[in-house]
Order: structure tokens, then C-alpha cells, then sequence
């Protein structure tokens, strides 16, 4: 079983629709839970990071951690079509020294 | 502010060859982390580097090596190049070794044939 576990996709919507990305993750000492943007051809860019449980709002971004369940989210509210990228969720252990990243899910706004 | 710069964008090799990838972080930050990315994967780690120190490394072989300098500036060696080493590189830096949000530079693409 893989430390973090992303549907691939690739998840098509309609432009403004609301978009819920999810992550699974096994190794409970995971404190820290970034998510990045990857457009093709370049690096991945950080849209949040959350430490421990609890959601984190940021425009039209908010980030949601369910310890209990091992179980991250990410909601896109009004998706536009410059959010067709692929969204990596990387847990990080607290001191620790790496981001473990998901395979990462496709996400394609239809305008 | 620039942000974490790579060189060189792309690189063409021959396997068994030997490759240098250089990256630049973000003024201010003491730490460079160096990632693999496979197509169609997340990119894996490779080595973390503080204060010109190693502070971690991954499942990767003796082939990959790295170190940093004392502007905080990182090189990625990679000997005996395999066609499996083919993939994206990137390199990220943050403020400090723990704890803190890594930025990504936009990679070097090898390609190994």
C-alpha cells in the first residue's frame, strides 16, 4: 500500500462548478499536509499547507484535514479554466526531512 | 523575488554517461531539497540538504549525489546514467530543515537514451 493514495483522474467539471480533490494517507505521523498546483512542463507550486486537523480557507481554496479518517481534501469553489492542472497533496512528518507526495489527480475545467 | 531557478531546462544523454543539474534557491533559504518526478507520478525524494549539511536522503542508489555550497546553491550528480534515470528533477528550497513549505523550481528534464 502507497503512503498517500490520489484518484488519478482525470476529473472533468463545467466551469464554476465546485471541485473536491481527495487524498488518503497511512502513516499517522503525518503532521503537516501541503497541496501543489503542477501546470504541464513546469514545477509544482504551493496553493496551502495545514498543520494537523482543520480547514484552511484561501479564496476560492480551502483545505480540509480529517486525521481520525487519514483523509485530506481540497475544495476549489467557482473552478475556472486556468485550474485545469494536476493536484499534488504531500504529507510531511513533523522534523522530518521529505514531502510524500500522491501520484497526483488531473483536473480539467471545461469554459 | 526570483524564485528557485534550475539549469540547465532540459538535458539529452547517453546512458552510462555522467550528469550535473544545478539549481539556485530562494534568497533567504538554508535549505535545498532535491526530488525525481517520473511521468504520470509525484515527484520522489532524492536528497534534503541544510547548512551545506545532508540531513536526508531516499531510496535512491549510490549513483545520485549531491551537495551544497556555501551560497546555499546545490548541484545533483547522477553517474553511469540509466534510461530509467530519465524524468524530471526538480529542486525545492525552504526557510529552514523541518517544518517549512517547500517551493519548487520548474525542474530540468533529462531524457537518457
Amino acid at each position: 500500500q502507497k503512503e498517500v493514495e490520489q484518484d488519478p483522474g482525470p476529473l472533468s467539471v463545467p466551469e464554476g462548478a465546485i471541485v473536491s480533490l481527495n487524498c488518503t494517507y497511512s502513516n499517522s505521523a503525518f503532521q503537516y499536509f501541503m497541496w501543489y498546483r503542477q501546470y504541464s512542463r513546469k514545477g509544482p507550486e504551493l496553493l496551502m499547507y495545514t498543520y494537523s486537523s482543520g480547514n484552511k480557507e484561501d479564496g476560492r481554496f480551502t483545505a480540509q484535514v480529517d486525521k481520525s479518517s487519514k483523509y485530506i481534501s481540497l475544495f476549489i469553489r467557482d473552478s475556472q479554466p486556468s485550474d485545469s492542472a494536476t493536484y499534488l497533496c504531500a504529507p510531511w512528518v513533523e522534523y522530518g526531512n521529505k514531502l510524500v507526495f500522491g501520484a497526483g489527480t488531473i483536473l480539467r475545467v471545461k469554459s | 523575488d526570483a524564485g528557485v531557478t534550475q539549469s540547465p531546462t532540459h538535458l539529452i544523454k547517453t546512458r552510462g554517461q555522467h550528469v550535473t543539474l544545478r539549481c539556485s534557491p530562494i534568497s533567504g533559504h538554508k535549505s535545498v531539497s532535491w526530488y525525481q518526478q517520473v511521468l504520470g507520478q509525484g515527484p520522489q525524494f532524492i536528497f534534503q540538504y541544510y547548512e551545506k549539511e545532508e540531513r536526508g536522503r531516499g531510496n535512491f542508489p549510490d549513483r545520485f549525489s549531491a551537495r551544497q555550497f556555501p551560497n546555499y546553491s546545490s548541484e545533483l550528480n547522477v553517474n553511469a546514467l540509466l534510461l530509467g534515470d530519465s524524468a524530471l528533477y526538480l529542486c525545492a528550497s525552504s526557510l529552514a530543515s523541518a517544518n517549512s513549505p517547500l517551493h519548487f523550481g520548474n525542474g530540468t528534464r533529462l531524457t537518457v537514451t
